[in-house]
This record gives C-alpha cells, sequence and structure tokens, in this order.
C-alpha cells in the first residue's frame, strides 16, 4: 500500500522569502505524484503533478517540484513567497492500478509572516 | 476547465435526519468521483470510490448503509448521511476524475455538515 509522509506540520517563512515543503512517500512502483493547495474552508486546487519524464515539474503560481526517485521524495519549491500563499498543502501519491485513488500526507500549513 | 461544484457548500441538521449532498462536475464528464472526509485540521480521508452506473467502493470502516452513494450520471455524483449524529459533523469533499484517462483529480469547494 501506498504512504505519504509531510514531515512538517507547520512552516513560517517571510514574505519574499524561498519555501521547500517536504514530501516523502512509499509505494512499489513508479508513482503518480501531486501537490494540492487548500484554503480554508475551501476545497483543493491542483498545483502540479508528475506522472513521467522530467523529473523537475513546473506548476501553476510559480511553484515547482522534483521527483527524486532515490530519496522517494517529491519537494514542493518556490523561489519567492506571496502573502496569498499562506495555505495547507497537500502532497499526494496516486497508483493507476488501485482505480487512481489517492494516498494524502498529513498536510503542512505554511505561514507567511510580513 | 475542470470545475467541480459542491451543493449545499454549508448545511445544519437535526440528529436523526439525513442530509444529500451532490457533486457535480461542470465541464467534463467523470466516469469516477471520490468523497472524502476530513476533520479539523487534519487530511483528507478517503471514504468511497464511486464509478457511474455501478455500486460504490467503500473504504474499510465507512459504513455504507450510513453514507449512501449514488453516481447516477457521467456529471453528478450524491452522498448521503442518513440518520445523522453530531459525530457525523465535518467537512465532506468531493472530486472528480476526468474520464479521458489522466489521474489526477478536480476537488469541490468541500461541504460543511452540522449536525445539532
Amino acid at each position: 500500500a501506498q504512504s505519504v509522509t509531510q514531515p512538517d506540520i507547520h512552516i513560517t517563512v517571510s514574505e519574499g522569502a524561498s519555501l521547500e515543503l517536504r514530501c516523502n512517500y512509499s509505494y512499489g512502483a513508479t508513482p503518480y505524484l501531486f501537490w494540492y493547495v487548500q484554503s480554508p474552508g475551501q476545497g483543493l486546487q491542483l498545483l502540479l503533478k508528475y506522472f513521467s519524464g522530467d523529473t523537475l515539474v513546473q506548476g501553476i503560481k510559480g511553484f515547482e517540484a522534483e521527483f527524486k526517485r532515490s530519496q522517494s521524495s517529491f519537494n514542493l519549491r518556490k523561489p519567492s513567497v506571496h502573502w496569498s500563499d499562506a495555505a495547507e498543502y497537500f502532497c499526494a501519491v496516486g497508483a493507476q492500478n488501485a482505480g487512481n485513488m489517492l494516498t494524502f500526507g498529513g498536510g503542512t500549513r505554511l505561514m507567511v509572516k510580513p | 476547465g475542470a470545475v467541480v461544484s459542491q451543493h449545499p457548500s454549508r448545511v445544519i441538521c437535526k440528529s436523526g435526519t439525513s442530509v444529500k449532498i451532490e457533486c457535480r462536475s461542470l465541464d467534463f464528464q467523470a466516469t469516477t468521483m471520490f468523497w472524502y472526509r476530513q476533520f479539523p485540521k487534519k487530511s483528507l480521508m478517503l471514504m468511497a470510490t464511486s464509478n457511474e452506473g455501478s455500486k460504490a467502493t467503500y473504504e474499510q470502516g465507512v459504513e455504507k448503509d450510513k453514507f449512501l452513494i449514488n453516481h447516477a450520471s457521467l456529471t453528478l455524483s450524491t452522498l448521503t448521511v442518513t440518520s445523522a449524529h453530531p459525530e457525523d459533523s465535518s467537512f465532506y469533499i468531493c472530486s472528480a476524475r476526468w474520464s479521458g484517462g489522466t489521474y489526477e483529480q478536480y476537488f469541490g469547494p468541500g461541504t460543511r455538515l452540522t449536525v445539532t
């Protein structure tokens, strides 16, 4: 069974600083990996996804993530954080042979200091 | 594109009553829809997977007689919480997977259920 770990429950960064949110997964085959963002009381918005190919994936809102098979990681990065980026971020792994169900990490709450 | 709506966004009901939540894919056909439950400050817990025209597949520990799921068309799935109790109060989120074959899920805005 697949699993996802987001080691950081909370992260606080200053506006304009760089950001990296960690995600480690466990899955027996090549995973499908996703990052979603959730604002309070809202649903989830897809930031980016990795299926195959280039291991550096570009997403919306200036985010990118890098798939590192050797480290079983898919960390999310942004070079310069904006106050509007404050939200909850979820990493997820999908399995083709399990009806495309997603397994989510516990989430990382990002707070942005002015 | 890929917009998913949920209705209602908030609902308050009395203990013992039933409430229905609708999930619609507005601009694409979804052969598979998923229902999640999210507790405060927690991650999403998959409740069930529903495929159009067939019975839903429930995750372990989710009572199928309490959480009735119907996926009658390629754009609509409903979750009915029957005989609701205060412990059913939660944030319920649906997602839909495009039938075209990609693997990402598009999420609805969620429904906040409060049972009094």
